[in-house]
């Protein structure tokens, strides 16, 4: 079945860089995304990938995807406390239309 | 331009009664999905909304229920409302409904 894998907490320290990963399991994987939510708030697209691309950079994000493996990472450079938030990866499925498949969310929490 | 608007914030309600949230899209997008977002459960897919037409439902209940206007906005309902209908209640929207999905900051609802 459809199931979308994250690790739950990553603490950084500002200035460094953040890495979140996310494995996925349906090979009919269309887009690959990654959403920013912070507290109280809706959900921020901050950037996707089409299925066939290895790597998407966008500023200070870095996704790389393995198809091979059901590998997404994300990648934030240079880390700042306003990145604090929880991340979410997700995936849409050929002929599923407007249904993302989400992860549980990644908490980072980034120290001064 | 304008984003994903969600109105209301926020929703009190009491035990059987039923709800309505409503959802404009971004000007142009003309697919509308719908979320429910608990800390149990996670994001899950409700169902989507292109043309007026549903194309596509989660495993929710009846209760639960949608539409779309010809204007793209749309509504959704929940009919006698239980406590663990207590979520977060996000709508995204995309052109079409394949990828690109921008949310809204979506609706708290609280069954007492």
């Amino acid at each position: 079945g459809e199931d979308v894998e994250q690790s739950l907490f990553l603490s950084v320290r500002e200035g460094d860089s953040s890495v979140i990963n996310c494995t996925y399991t349906d090979s009919s994987s269309t887009y690959l995304y990654w959403y920013k939510q912070e507290p109280g708030a809706g959900l921020q697209l901050l950037t996707y990938i089409f299925s066939n691309m290895d790597m998407k950079q966008d500023q200070r994000l870095t996704v790389l995807l393995n198809k091979k493996d059901k590998h997404l990472s994300l990648r934030i450079a240079d880390t700042q406390t306003g990145d604090s938030a929880i991340y979410f990866c997700a995936e849409s499925l050929m002929g599923s239309q407007g249904n993302l498949i989400f992860g549980k969310g990644t908490k980072l929490s980034v120290k001064p | 331009k304008a984003g994903v608007t969600q109105t209301p914030r926020y929703l009190i309600k009491t035990r059987g009664q039923q709800v309505t949230l409503s959802c404009s899209p971004i000007s142009g997008h003309r697919s509308v999905s719908w979320y429910q977002q608990t800390p149990g459960q996670g994001l899950q897919f409700l169902f989507e909304y292109f043309s007026e037409t549903q194309r596509n439902k989660g495993n929710f209940p009846g209760r639960f229920s949608g539409r779309q206007f010809s204007n793209s906005r749309s509504e959704m309902n929940v009919s006698t409302l239980e406590l663990g209908d207590s979520a977060l209640y996000l709508c995204a929207s995309s052109i079409q409904g394949d990828y690109g999905y921008t949310f809204g900051s979506g609706t708290r609802l609280t069954v007492v």
